[in-house]
């Protein structure tokens, strides 16, 4: 059970540049997001999916896009690369979650994308 | 504001030592859950513990005991006999459920960088 897949692991960007950050997961989880995780500053939510073909805006969406065409996918676009975005970026999942039963989120390996 | 503070930024022990990592956390919502996530240096992220804002009971496994104090709104992780292996950084997460709030959504703080020397 390979879990939250994110590829790739390292990439560096030239200003300007775009690029789709890669993620699968093959748990049937219908909630998907998007981290970003800056120095000293834990993860901040970029955005989120709650099933495929649904998607909105987390905490810093600006220079970001997403699509949910299916459950197992949930890619994020950066179309203008800028050095503001180099950080690293978790994809991550939850089961169906109902109101007073959460559960805890599957996160991937991580994205390390550097913007020069 | 941040809904999740991490006071400790780093902290170092030398192996055997306990150790607590503070979570203070905040909150309008009467049901919340709060979680700790490990980060190893090889970067990903290890889920530890949940616990819903319904059951204030700590917790001990193995090693690792948390104690969620609903009054000081704080949640706390402490390592008993601290070994080289649990160097690492520490995440303490929120997540809420009051209306207009996103289900699943991790509010995560800063992180406590822990050191363990041998």
């Amino acid at each position: 059970n390979a879990g939250v897949t994110q590829t790739p692991k390292f990439r560096i960007l030239k200003i300007g540049q775009s690029m789709t950050l890669q993620c699968a997961q093959d748990m049937n989880h219908n909630y998907m997001y998007w981290y970003r995780q800056d120095p000293g500053m834990g993860l901040k939510l970029i955005y989120y999916s709650v099933g495929a073909g649904i998607t909105d805006k987390g905490e810093v969406p600006n220079g970001y896009n997403v699509s949910r065409s299916t459950t197992e996918d949930f890619p994020l676009r950066l179309e203008l690369a800028a050095p503001s975005q180099t950080s690293v970026y978790f994809c991550a999942s939850s089961p169906r979650i109902k109101r007073g039963s959460n559960t805890e989120a599957f996160f991937g390996q991580g994205t390390r994308l550097t913007v020069v | 504001a941040q809904k999740v503070t991490q006071a400790q930024t780093e902290i170092s022990v030398v192996e055997k030592e306990d150790v607590t990592l503070d979570c203070v956390y905040e909150t309008r919502d009467t049901t919340y859950y709060l979680f700790w996530y490990k980060q190893p240096p090889s970067g990903e992220l290890v889920f530890l513990i949940r616990r819903n804002s319904f059951d204030e009971q700590n917790e001990i496994s193995g090693r690792y005991s948390w104690n969620f104090q609903k009054s000081t709104s704080s949640f706390n992780f402490t390592i008993t006999a601290s070994q080289v292996v649990d160097s690492a950084v520490y995440f303490c997460a929120l997540s809420e459920e009051g209306r207009g709030s996103t289900l699943g959504r991790l509010y995560f703080g800063r992180g406590t960088q822990l050191t363990v020397w041998p």
